[in-house]
């Protein structure tokens, strides 16, 4: 049962540069998510697409794009990367919606640093 | 004022004890409500979804005060294994908002 996977696991990038983040789920979730979790606090949503086709800003949108390729993929994207972007990446995919008993599943994470 | 917060800890508490920590949440509207599990460096995981009236899912019992805004977690029976950090979880408006997590330690 792979579920969500998220691409890479870790990186270091200086500063300025570019690069995506994947995200994968084999459950055949409508929404999906992006958070980043910093050290003392939680996480914090950055996008999420609550179907496919549809994307929306979360919490922390500033300095991030998202692509929701189809159903199953949902990419982070860091134009031009800053050291306050060094973070915890998480993904995340739920059935439907947000609240309820839908739990969100969770991919292991993308531990970034930016130089 | 954070939309959850809680106590950081560690709760450092040997087998078999009972541990129990809060959490409290600003928005009153809030409709539904959670406690994830994660562990070192690892994803958050559901724990349980905490209902008014109180729930228990085998050593651990949820419980929500609206009027007072708070929701708390027992842990019965501790085992090493629930060394972990609890993270509080609130559906605002379809938003869900994550307190930064309480640290349980327990020891042998």
């Amino acid at each position: 049962n792979a579920g969500v996977t998220q691409t890479p696991k870790f990186q270091v990038l200086k500063t300025g540069q570019s690069m995506t983040l994947q995200c994968a789920q084999d459950m055949n979730h409508n929404s999906m998510y992006w958070y980043r979790q910093d050290p003392g606090m939680g996480l914090r949503l950055i996008y999420y697409s609550a179907s496919e086709g549809t994307t929306d800003k979360g919490e922390v949108p500033n300095g991030y794009n998202v692509s929701r390729l189809n159903k199953r993929e949902f990419s982070l994207r860091l134009e031009s990367a800053a050291p306050s972007q060094t973070s915890v990446y998480f993904c995340a995919s739920s059935e439907r919606g947000w609240g309820g008993e839908q739990p969100q599943h969770f991919g292991d994470g993308t531990r970034l640093s930016i130089l | 004022r954070k939309e959850v917060e809680q106590d950081p800890g560690p709760f450092n508490v040997p087998e078999g004890a009972t541990v129990a920590f809060n959490c409290t949440y600003s928005n009153s509207a809030s409709q539904s409500f959670f406690w994830y599990r994660q562990d070192c460096r690892k994803e958050p995981k559901l724990l349980m979804s905490v209902y008014s009236s109180g729930n228990e899912d085998g050593r651990f019992t949820a419980q929500l005060n609206r009027a007072s805004q708070y929701i708390s977690l027992l842990i019965r029976d501790s085992k090493l294994s629930d060394s972990a950090t609890y993270l509080c979880v609130v559906n605002n408006d379809y938003k869900l908002s994550f307190g930064a997590g309480t640290t349980v330690t327990v020891r042998a």
